[in-house]
């Protein structure tokens, strides 16, 4: 059965700092999904990592995946108080029909 | 462009009480999936449907029922509730390819069983 960990579980930051998350996962899958969830919103999609090596960068938010490891990292580059949120990988599981999630990264970057 | 649409959005049971949670998208997609979220549990996998009349369980599919009657939607219903079931409930679709394509989020129903 797959297994998705987060750590950490919270993280509260200085603005301007630079920090990693990261997702751990228990089978093999070559395709990892990271989201945002502000504050009693839904979830939106940041990230879609397909293969061994990918690498996705959108503003100051990294994110790149390493299969043989089995572990994905976010990386958050000069945090800003904008990016304060909670954050999700999520790996395919079962031939591909389903996603499992982790439990989710609480962001707070503090000014 | 309505994407993903969940009612009611907010509701209130008493035990043993039931009700029916509608999901609607107008992508035109697939797989339709229903999750819970509870707080430092991420989001947990309930049923789940990959096409118009069929349906499968997910990580915690007690105590739930679905069904997909029509491709664009996929209703959840408890029978009995309990206040363990007080969750906040996510309905996501996507397309097939790659299975599953990227997951597009529902606003969320947040249900409290008293």
């Amino acid at each position: 059965e797959l297994k998705v960990e987060q750590n950490p579980l919270f993280l509260s930051m200085q603005e301007g700092k630079n920090y990693t998350i990261y997702c751990n996962y228990s089978t093999t899958s070559d395709r990892l999904y990271w989201y945002r969830q502000d504050p009693g919103k839904s979830l939106e999609s940041l990230f879609v990592l397909l293969s061994n090596g990918a690498v996705k960068q959108e503003g100051r938010l990294m994110a790149s995946l390493d299969t043989k490891a089995r572990l994905s990292t976010l990386h958050i580059t000069a945090a800003v108080h904008d990016l304060s949120a909670t954050y999700f990988c999520a790996v395919v599981a079962e031939y591909g029909n389903k996603l499992v999630f982790g439990a989710g990264t609480i962001l707070r970057v503090k000014s | 462009n309505a994407g993903v649409t969940q009612t009611p959005k907010f509701r209130v049971l008493k035990t043993g009480q039931s009700m029916t949670l509608l999901c609607a998208q107008d992508m035109n997609h697939e797989y339709m999936y229903w999750y819970r979220q509870d707080p430092g549990m991420g989001l947990r996998l309930i049923h789940y449907s990959v096409g118009e009349g069929t349906t499968a369980k997910g990580e915690v599919p007690d105590g739930y029922n679905v069904s997909r009657l029509k491709k664009q939607n996929f209703l959840l219903g408890l029978e009995s509730a309990a206040p363990s079931q007080t969750s906040v409930y996510f309905c996501a679709s996507s397309y097939p390819r790659p299975p599953p394509g990227e997951l597009f989020f529902g606003e969320g129903s947040r249900l409290t069983v008293l």
